[in-house]
């Protein structure tokens, strides 16, 4: 089975700091990954997804970035936080090439942008 | 557009009562449904899914959910709650496109009164 790790568990940066946040996959090779953001009462917002080393899709403009630089790894970047990036943000992944599949979630990392 | 509707941003009941969550989708294709269950400050865990066939599945933690095509609907059910029930639920549909991805709900969450 699929194991998404995700760390740090929270993270308090400045407004204008840089953002890294990291997920690695157990358990299956060439996954398909995603970026959720969940902020209070808006439900889970897909951010990024990734089917393969280096391709990156965007669901939504904004401040953050993706990227894939190894098959297990998927990274959430930001040069410039803003206040309004705080949240939970979510890595979660699933087989490749099974398209009803459910998504395995990591535990999250909570970011407070002060 | 696909879109998941949970109009119920919360729901109170007493333990030992039935519950039913409510959750309607909009998807032009045959939908793959989900329902997850997040704890306080964790990731999410499928409760169960829905692909095809019976229209009644059936979850883990004894909760099942009927899928009504006609209703566009997948609620989720349980007869009896327990006090570590209270969370919050998410129902998502799954989409194919050029990739898959799951769209979710905004999310119910459930208190349960001793």
């Amino acid at each position: 089975s699929q194991t998404i790790h995700q760390w740090p568990a929270t993270l308090v940066q400045p407004v204008g700091s840089p953002l890294s946040l990291e997920c690695t996959v157990e358990g299956t090779s060439n996954p398909n990954l995603y970026w959720y953001r969940q902020a209070a009462g808006r439900g889970l917002q897909l951010l990024f997804y990734s089917v393969g080393i280096g391709q990156i899709s965007s669901e939504v403009p904004q401040n953050l970035s993706a990227s894939r630089p190894q098959d297990r790894q998927f990274i959430l970047s930001s040069k410039k936080l803003l206040l309004s990036d705080s949240g939970f943000y979510l890595c979660a992944g699933t087989r490749p090439g099974v398209y009803n599949s459910p998504l395995h979630f990591g535990n999250g990392t909570r970011l407070t942008v002060t | 557009a696909q879109s998941v509707t949970q109009p119920d941003i919360h729901i109170t009941v007493s333990e030992g009562a039935s519950l039913e969550l409510r959750c309607n989708y909009s998807y032009g294709a045959t939908p793959y449904l989900f329902w997850y269950v997040q704890s306080p400050g964790q990731g999410l865990q499928l409760l169960l899914k829905y692909f095809s066939g019976d229209t009644l599945v059936q979850g883990i933690k004894g909760f099942e959910a009927e899928f009504k095509r006609s209703q566009s609907s997948f609620n989720l059910r349980k007869p009896s709650v327990h006090w570590s029930d209270a969370a919050e639920y998410f129902c998502a549909v799954g989409v194919r496109d050029s990739s898959y991805k799951l769209i979710f709900g905004s999310g119910t969450r459930l208190l349960v009164r001793p």
